[in-house]
Order: structure tokens, then sequence, then C-alpha cells
């Protein structure tokens, strides 16, 4: 079965640095996508991200490129969102998800069970 | 850049057919997936490539895409299928998801 397991729920202040992770089982995490998305409170999901972790091929969303850096470690199977100066506005759950891909067509599934983040001074 | 136009809510009577739309332009020569959320869990994958539903998902969900709109049908609604709906599709090497669609089952 595949699955990713995300880190659990963090608490930070404005301008502290944060990494939180992915971790992929159940199939060959080198040889698949994996994406980050962004859900705010109340709201709808934005896509900030995507990964190749077999060579680190990383593409950004306009609105998150420069805010965040994804990367992954393909050895341990797990993939990586870290930011070096929260803001309040960066309050969200953050979900990951395996990003399918055949022939060109492109949806998620499965996906993360999700990392909320606060921050908050 | 490509946008999503979805409803914010739809309402259905329990037993009877829900219809959701995602409205996009030319969406119908581009692939549609849908994802279900329910409260507080993540998103999970009910229609991908427009009318494809994953093993586990029942009969009960459907999905359509021609012209400018894509739908996603469910029938049949039952209390379990409350939850916001979310189309996505890939366009210009980037994802695109839609606003959301709050489901209530009266």
């Amino acid at each position: 079965e595949v699955q990713l397991e995300q880190s659990g729920a963090e608490v930070k202040k404005p301008g502290e640095s944060l990494k939180i992770s992915c971790k992929g089982s159940g199939y060959n995490f080198r040889s698949d996508w994996i994406g980050w998305v962004r859900q705010k409170p109340g709201k709808g999901l934005e896509w900030m991200g995507i990964i190749y972790p077999g060579d680190s091929d990383t593409r950004y969303s306009p609105s998150f490129q420069g805010q965040v850096t994804i990367s992954a470690d393909k050895s341990i199977s797990t993939a990586y969102l870290q930011w070096t100066g929260l803001k309040a506005s960066d309050t969200a759950t953050y979900y990951c998800a395996r990003l399918v891909v055949p022939a060109d067509i492109h949806w998620f599934d499965p996906w993360g069970q999700g990392t909320l983040v606060t921050v908050s001074s | 850049s490509y946008e999503l136009t979805q409803p914010l809510s739809v309402s259905v009577a329990l037993g009877q057919t829900a219809r959701i739309t995602c409205g996009g332009n030319n969406i119908g020569g581009k692939n549609v997936h849908w994802y279900q959320q329910k409260a507080g869990q993540a998103p999970v994958l009910v229609i991908y490539r427009d009318t494809n539903r994953p093993s586990y998902i029942p009969e009960r969900f459907s999905g359509s895409n021609s012209g400018n709109t894509a739908t996603l049908t469910i029938s049949r609604a039952q209390a379990g299928d409350e939850a916001d709906y979310h189309c996505q599709v890939w366009d210009s090497r980037t994802v695109v998801f839609g606003g959301g669609t709050k489901l209530t089952v009266l």
C-alpha cells in the first residue's frame, strides 16, 4: 500500500525557521514526483511545488518561489518543505501528495495526513 | 495563468443527485481530476482523467468533461458524501486547483 506519513503539528514564532517532512512507503519513492499543497483555515487548496526525488528536480508555483524550499533525501524516502523566516500568514495545513504522471497526465494520489503549522507570537 | 471556477456551495437532498461543476477555458481539452475532502481530513482522489474512478470509490461517483465545464456527479447522495470537493488540472507545467465546493446533504 502506498502511504505518505507527515511529521507532526508545529507551533512557531514569526521569524523562526521550520522544516517539515513527508516519508513515502510502499512504492519506489525516487521514481515519482512529490508535491506540496497549502490549505489555509477554511480555504481551498494551493499548489506550492513538486520535486522528483530521483534527481531533486524541483519546480515551484510562482506564488511560492523564493518563499519556501522543497527538498528530498531519496536514501530515506523523505521529502521536505522548509521556511527560513516564518510569518503569521504561513499558518496553514500543509499536505504532501504523490504526483501520478502517466502519459503527461498529472494527478495526486495518495495524500499525506497533513501537517498543521501555526505561527503566532 | 489558467483558472478553474467552482461554485462555493451545492446542496442536495438525501438520495438525490448532486452535480458539482468546474469551469475553465476549453477545459474539455484538459484532463480533470476531483478530490473529496471531509472535515478535518486530507483530500482523497475520487475521479481521475475526467471519468475514471479509483477502485475504492463507489459507482455513485462519476465525472464528465466537455467544452468549458467539467462536472462531478454524485448519485443517490448519502450523508457521508458531505464534504468539500476540489477539481484540478495540469496546465503549462503547473498544478491548478479550483476554489473548492462545499456539498451539503439535506
